[in-house]
This record gives structure tokens, sequence and C-alpha cells, in this order.
């Protein structure tokens, strides 16, 4: 199925650094969306994007609706121990059937206290 | 406000048995969406139910199907079971259809292995 392109697949930080993961996607989406999975549960919603060039902050994260519609990128400033855990982004195409979620494969994150 | 429950959590099958998973919504959601996650294909989605009836479908075989009831809770099913369907099933509720607006709660999956 179609998926978006999402990097980096892991990465391994120290307590308080920064640290961003983007999306892209060869056509255009109309929504975006950012997930962050703990071990033994499901997705849960971080930030919702509605609109190009939308800049939208939920406390030490803030992410970002791509000016060409093709993009997206989170940013997670001074990483905590609880931030480990799988980030996903996902959205909404804007072509064809915009009622499936589109998912990126997760980009996963490992902070050292 | 109970969340999204799945059961069971886990359940080991050998090939060509046929399995069926239970998903919960959220008091007052309608809408149920279910996914397969695996490490390389990431969250597929297999198919949306809202009001008893299917409203949309991912590219997954007719060996992959679901029902929902009129307690919004909802069933999927999966027969002759392949080792490639082993993965986490993840259920997904909100209250109306699925669509920009209108946010998912997951529940935390069925791990289903495959033998």
């Amino acid at each position: 199925g179609q998926q978006l392109n999402q990097s980096p697949q892991s990465m391994f930080i120290q307590e308080g650094e920064d640290v961003s993961m983007n999306c892209t996607s060869s056509s255009i989406f109309n929504t975006w969306l950012w997930y962050k999975q703990d071990p033994g549960e499901g997705p849960v919603l971080l930030i919702a994007l509605y609109k190009a060039g939308e800049l939208t902050s939920n406390g030490r994260l803030t992410a970002q609706f791509g000016i060409t519609r093709k993009d997206s990128f989170l940013n997670i400033s001074a990483s905590i121990p609880s931030d480990v855990g799988i980030y996903f982004c996902a959205g909404f195409p804007y072509a064809g059937n915009n009622r499936k979620l589109i998912w990126g494969l997760g980009t996963s994150l490992a902070v050292n206290p | 406000k109970a969340g999204v429950t799945q059961t069971p959590r886990y359940l080991i099958k050998t090939r060509g048995q046929q399995v069926t998973l239970s998903c919960s919504p959220i008091s007052g959601h309608r809408s149920v969406s279910w996914y397969q996650q695996t490490p390389g294909q990431g969250l597929q989605f297999l198919f949306e139910y809202f009001s008893e009836t299917q409203r949309n479908k991912g590219n997954f075989p007719g060996r992959f199907s679901g029902r929902q009831f009129s307690n919004s809770r909802s069933e999927m099913n999966v027969s002759t079971l392949e080792l490639g369907d082993s993965a986490l099933y993840l259920c997904a509720s909100s209250l109306v259809m699925t669509g920009a607006n209108n946010e998912q709660f997951f529940g935390p999956g069925t791990r289903l292995t495959v033998l």
C-alpha cells in the first residue's frame, strides 16, 4: 500500500538534546498527523496539522505542515527519557480516497539519560 | 471515560486456522477502523465500519473480514491463517467516519503470532 517516507528510521540521543524528524510524500496531503507509540500500546495523537505552512506546538513538541503540502516536520526540544518510543507521521492525501489514513514507517527514538 | 479495548491481547495460532479479534470503541464513538502493523510495512489500513456497515476497505485479501454490531463493538476475522499474518492488529475508534478533523483513538492492539 501507499506509504509516507519518514526519516530518520532511528535516533539515539542524549537527554536534553533537540530532535528533528520529517515525513515526505510524492503527492499532496491535506492533513498531517504525528503520533507516538509506546511499547505494548497503540499510537497516540500528538499534533494535527490542517493547513499548508501551519506551525503547531504541544508542549516541547512542534510540528509544521510544509508549504508544498508534500512534507511535514516534527521537532522535540530538550528531550527527556519518557520521549522514548516510535513516532509516526500519517496523513490524508488530497486526491483519491481521502478517508484512508496513510502512514510512515516510524522513527524510533532512544534517549540516553 | 474508558479507552478503546481489544481482546485478546495476545494470540498464538497455527497456519490454516482462523481467528476472531474483538474491539470495543470509546463510548459514543460509532466508527471503528482496523489496522495491521508489521515492522516492515508499518500500519496498513484494513477496513472501517460505521453504523454496522463497512464504509472503507484497504488492499487485503478476502480472508480478512469484519463486522460491527449495533453497540458499535467490532470484530475482525482472519481465515486460513498464513505465517505472514503475524502482526499487531490495532483498532481505532472515532466519533464519526474517519476523515480530516476527526481524531482516531487507538486500542493497545492484539499481537497475533502464526506458527
